[in-house]
């Protein structure tokens, strides 16, 4: 059964905007990670946020974590056309599976 | 770098009929899983491996085999497609740190 559910299940900024989704999951976690997928393509691996830190960046990635909430956000800052994708968030609760989100569709205006 | 390769990448099955999906990566990573997506959805796990000649049950292994006989390869099968194994296959790979690579991904269609 899917442990993230993603908030919202779709989003559509203009370019430049800054673009927020968040997951929850339900059980404890060693790390949550969060992918894109462009339409039709494999998933992409974005960031891994480990369950003792609580910020993490990665170019205009900046993703938090919350273990008291069991909750994550992914920010996209400066939002590009080629950011256009769906963000799945995955967690790791140590049991050589990750569980998925039903991800959030983001869609970028020129 | 190749990374996760998939083949095939489109078939069209008649119902009843079988086939193999091929996994190959060359990452030497030890776990390897197989995933379907179906349109608005998230991937949901069908079988995985955590090892040359291991293989698990995923959330919906119904309807699949799999097998590992080499590190690099996953195969997975259907024994007799239906039309509700109409889907996108993904494999990915991943070592101890759990971060997957994925392949592009198999589109079936059952008819």
């Amino acid at each position: 059964s899917q442990q993230g559910e993603e908030d919202p299940q779709a989003l559509s900024i203009q370019e430049g905007e800054n673009a927020t989704m968040n997951c929850s999951y339900k059980t404890s976690i060693n790390n949550l990670q969060w992918y894109r997928q462009n339409s039709g393509r494999g998933l992409v691996h974005l960031i891994l946020i480990r369950s003792n830190e609580r910020e993490k960046h990665s170019g205009r990635l900046r993703v938090t974590l919350d273990t008291s909430k069991k909750s994550s956000s992914l920010l996209i800052t400066a939002s590009r056309a080629a950011d256009t994708a769906s963000y799945f968030c995955a967690t790791d609760d140590g049991n050589y599976q990750l569980i998925w989100g039903a991800g959030t569709k983001l869609i970028i205006k020129p | 770098n190749a990374g996760v390769t998939q083949t095939p990448k489109f078939r069209v099955l008649k119902t009843g009929q079988s086939m193999t999906l091929l996994c190959a990566q060359d990452m030497n990573h030890e776990y390897m899983y197989w995933y379907r997506q179906d349109p608005g959805m998230g991937l949901r796990l069908i079988h995985y491996s955590v090892g040359e000649g291991t293989t698990a049950k995923g959330e919906v292994p119904d309807g699949y085999n799999v097998s590992r006989l080499k590190k690099q390869n996953f195969l997975l099968g259907l024994e007799s497609a239906a039309p509700s194994q109409t889907s996108v296959y993904f494999c990915a790979s991943s070592s101890w740190d759990s971060k997957a690579f994925f392949g592009q991904g198999t589109r079936l269609t059952v008819v």
